[in-house]
């Protein structure tokens, strides 16, 4: 079955334990993004990934990292995590580029306390 | 600033009494519009794109419509199984998706 999986789905940490949620899809794709979700804001844009190696920053990337050292992986990392980056997560890829179905994980809820 | 909003915030139908939920964008360069169904605690699932003005497209009871500013979801005698959030995206030539607040609709049997 073609899907994106994110782990874990719910995580509460405390301030400064670094952490990574990981994310691996099984389709191929070359284009794969995280995005976080905050109540009134919508999906916003933290960074993306064009193809393996290949990174660049969304619109709210303070605070986070990511790599791509395989096709089939993005983990997200949080180097020291603070309250501000509680919020639910989602890793989305897509074949290409511009292609316009991108397919979504389940959503990781993280709590900082 | 390109920006995509989304109105109303909140709708509650009855069950089959059919409304509509707007996209609208400030955006030059349009790609695409998409939207989206979100149900609570899950990822976003794809619905439509639309590329054109005048483009429309359907699926059960959903019909999305484009303008040059704005687009519609029609929802016909929609049903309780049609309560979810419902996103817009937009996406500029050579720029990322950019996705809108979302409208939260329930639909009351």
């Amino acid at each position: 079955e073609a899907q994106v999986t994110q782990n874990p789905r719910y995580l509460i940490t405390v301030t400064g334990k670094k952490l990574t949620v990981t994310c691996s899809q099984n389709m191929n794709h070359e284009y794969m993004s995280w995005y976080r979700q905050d109540p009134g804001l919508g999906l916003r844009q933290i960074y993306y990934s064009m193809n393996v190696e290949v990174t660049d920053k969304g619109d709210v990337p303070e605070g986070y990292k990511v790599s791509r050292k395989e096709k089939r992986n993005f983990p997200l990392i949080l180097e020291s995590p603070s309250p501000n980056q509680t919020s639910l997560y989602f890793c989305a890829s897509w074949p290409s580029f511009g292609d316009t179905e991108a397919f979504f994980g389940q959503g990781t809820r993280l709590t900082v306390v | 600033e390109d920006q995509v909003t989304q109105s109303p915030e909140a709708l509650r139908l009855q069950e089959g009494e059919s409304s509509s939920l707007n996209c609208s964008y400030t955006v030059s360069g349009l790609r695409g519009l998409f939207w989206y169904r979100q149900d609570p605690g899950k990822g976003p699932e794809f619905l439509f794109t639309l590329y054109s003005a005048g483009e429309e497209k359907e699926k059960e009871r959903l019909k999305a419509t484009l303008t040059k500013k704005e687009s519609f979801l029609h929802i016909t005698a929609p049903k309780p199984e049609d309560s979810a959030t419902y996103l817009c995206a937009v996406q500029y030539y050579g720029q990322n998706f950019v996705f809108g607040p979302g409208t939260r609709l329930s639909v009351l049997p």
